[in-house]
């Protein structure tokens, strides 16, 4: 059992529409990631929370906007999306220093029509 | 920075075989080394970890790696094959000196036929 819960699982959206993805832990971790995964690709790092502020991140287009409200919480809003944004949205914590040792979320499968 | 190469994006093997998954790391500085595993339409889970401390590192399901800074490896292996070791692996670096990003290598599917 996943302790990264993300919703919703599967996302179908519009070019024109705006949705959010979110995810939730409750290991008292203090660092939050968004991650993107392409079809038989490794992970892409997007976004990097620490202490609720952000402190990466990896030139991501402005369509995809994070948010942190606190230190369970992260959201990544969408708005605007292309085709190619079509992927795997993959949330992960950490205790707090950046060692490595990810807990990941089961995804957020986004289709972009 | 740091980088790592997985070598062959597919293995396969039988039930009972070794499974052995290759991983070869780029570090200017002393890394830390991971096993990632990710099941269909699942997310990452972590397998194991190299921190510098004991370079056999013994994980999860059965699986271990041994750090070998002669050889910048970091192999991921199995003695024997079960039909739910199919999945996807990725092995990972960063640095111990920091904020770093976690550097995943591409990644190679296990495959296991009866």
């Amino acid at each position: 059992d996943t302790e990264v819960t993300q919703t919703p699982k599967h996302l179908v959206m519009g070019m024109t529409n705006k949705k959010s993805l979110k995810c939730e832990q409750h290991m008292g971790h203090r660092a939050m990631y968004w991650y993107k995964q392409k079809a038989k690709k490794p992970p892409e790092l997007m976004f990097v929370y620490s202490y609720e502020k952000l402190s990466i991140n990896e030139s991501v287009p402005s369509r995809f906007s994070p948010e942190c409200p606190n230190s369970s919480l992260l959201n990544l809003h969408l708005h605007a999306l292309q085709p190619e944004d079509s992927a795997l949205y993959l949330c992960a914590s950490s205790q707090d220093w950046y060692t490595g040792e990810l807990f990941f979320g089961e995804g957020s499968r986004l289709t972009v029509l | 920075a740091q980088s790592v190469t997985q070598l062959g994006s597919h293995v396969s093997v039988s039930e009972g075989a070794l499974v052995l998954l290759r991983c070869n790391y780029s570090s200017s500085v002393p890394p830390y080394l991971f096993w990632y595993v990710q099941y269909p339409n699942q997310g990452l889970q972590l397998l194991l970890k190299y921190t510098s401390a004991a370079t056999l590192v013994k994980g999860i399901n059965g699986f271990e790696a041994e750090f070998k800074k002669s050889e910048t490896s970091f192999h991921l292996t199995k003695p024997s094959a079960h039909m739910r070791d199919a999945a996807e692996y990725f092995c990972a670096v960063s640095s111990n000196t920091g904020f770093q990003k976690l550097v995943f290598g591409t990644g190679t599917r296990l495959l296991v036929s009866p």
